[in-house]
This record gives structure tokens, sequence and C-alpha cells, in this order.
């Protein structure tokens, strides 16, 4: 089916360090992205959006960064701690028109932070 | 603010019965949303409602259905299970207006088919 493509489906990192998880999407017309973090046995929770009109933005501790051009997208997160381990999942909205609903998602990064 | 509640939490049931699961929707929020999530086929999009009418549909067989209510909770439906229904499903709750907004998701209802 649809799917918004993922580069690596794992990731360790230390502890303290920065994370890097990428993305790539395939239809030039999506206009929103989101990330979401999935702990086991939880829903996938909001962290960060960005619109296509944007090519960065900022939360606490994580950065999202949009390149339209090789349509890729990017979550990085700062100085890592336990409670980072999870599945991140990008998704981008493609709806059949304003103000609907339809999230598609990539297949998922597991990131561990190794202590 | 109570987030998006679904219930029941796990389920098993026998092929070739059927199932409703459901879903409340933040207060608020009008939109809902429903999803599947298996280890093979990832988080894959069902259907969407917004004021009791479907808005949004995914490329599921017609075995899923679902609806909405004047409260805007929502129900799907899963008849004649298969052992492939298996599966985490997901709803979604977003206020459904505006260009692009946040969704936010339940726990999701496990559902096991034997």
């Amino acid at each position: 089916g649809e799917s918004v493509g993922l580069h690596l489906p794992t990731l360790s990192v230390q502890e303290g360090d920065n994370s890097i998880i990428n993305c790539a999407y395939s239809n030039s017309a999506s206009d929103y992205f989101i990330w979401y973090k999935q702990e086991s046995g939880k829903g996938p929770q909001f962290i960060i959006d960005i619109r296509s009109n944007m090519d960065k933005r900022q939360g606490q501790r994580v950065t999202v960064l949009l390149n339209k051009t090789v349509k890729h997208l990017s979550l990085q997160i700062a100085a890592t701690q336990p409670g980072d381990s999870a599945v991140y999942f990008c998704a981008e909205n493609r709806p059949r028109f304003q103000g609907a609903q339809k999230l598609v998602f990539g297949q998922g990064t597991r990131l561990t932070i190794n202590p | 603010k109570a987030g998006v509640t679904q219930t029941p939490r796990y389920l098993i049931k026998t092929r070739g019965q059927q199932v409703t699961l459901s879903c409340s929707p933040i207060s608020g929020h009008r939109s809902v949303s429903w999803y599947q999530q298996t280890p093979g086929q990832g988080l894959q999009f069902l259907f969407e409602y917004f004021s009791e009418t479907q808005r949004n549909k995914g490329n599921f067989p017609g075995r899923f259905s679902g609806r909405q209510f004047s409260n805007s909770r929502s129900e799907m439906n899963v008849s004649t299970l298969e052992l492939g229904d298996s599966a985490l499903y997901l709803c979604a709750s977003s206020s459904g207006r505006g260009v692009n907004t946040e969704a936010f998701f339940g726990q999701g209802t496990r559902l096991t088919v034997v």
C-alpha cells in the first residue's frame, strides 16, 4: 500500500548523544508532515510537525528538517535520554481535501539509547 | 483534558466472527480516524469520520466499516474475521477544521483472531 519510506529500521546511540532519524516521502504534493513516537504498548505520541512552507522547526530537544527538493524529512533529537527509546514514525497527511485527515506512515525506526 | 479513549484494550475472537471497537475522541474534536497496525504492513489508514460522515477511506475490504455518532464517538466493525485481521487498531482524534491539524492517538485495541 501507500507508504512513506524510512532509511533505517534501527538506530542505537549513546545516552547524551544526538540522534538523527531520516525519512523519505514520494508525494511531492504533500504539504504537512508529522513525527510520532511510539513506546511499547502505547499509541503513537505526537512529537512535532512541519508544513511544506517551512524548512525547519524546533521543539524541546527536537528539530525537524524538511528538504522538499529531495523529498526528505529528518528528526533530530538532542542529548538523548533513556526515555527517548521508542519507535519513531514519520507521517504525511494526504487528505482528499483541506481539513480532512489521512496520515500515511513510514515503517518506523527503532531508536535504542545505550547507557 | 481527557485523551482519546479506546475500548476494549484487548480482544480475542474466532475466525468468521465479527467485532466492534469503540473510540471516544478528545472533547471538542469532531474528526476520528482509524488505523490498523501490524508488524508486516505498519500503520495503515482505514477511514476518517467527521460530523457523522465518512470523508476519507483507505484501501481495505468492505468487511471493515465504521460510523460516527452525534457526540463524535466512533465505532469500527470488522465482519467475517480472518487471521490476518489480528492487529493493533488505533484511532486518532483531531479538530477536523483548518488546513492541517494535529492528530492524537489512543492506546489502541489489540485484536487477536484465532
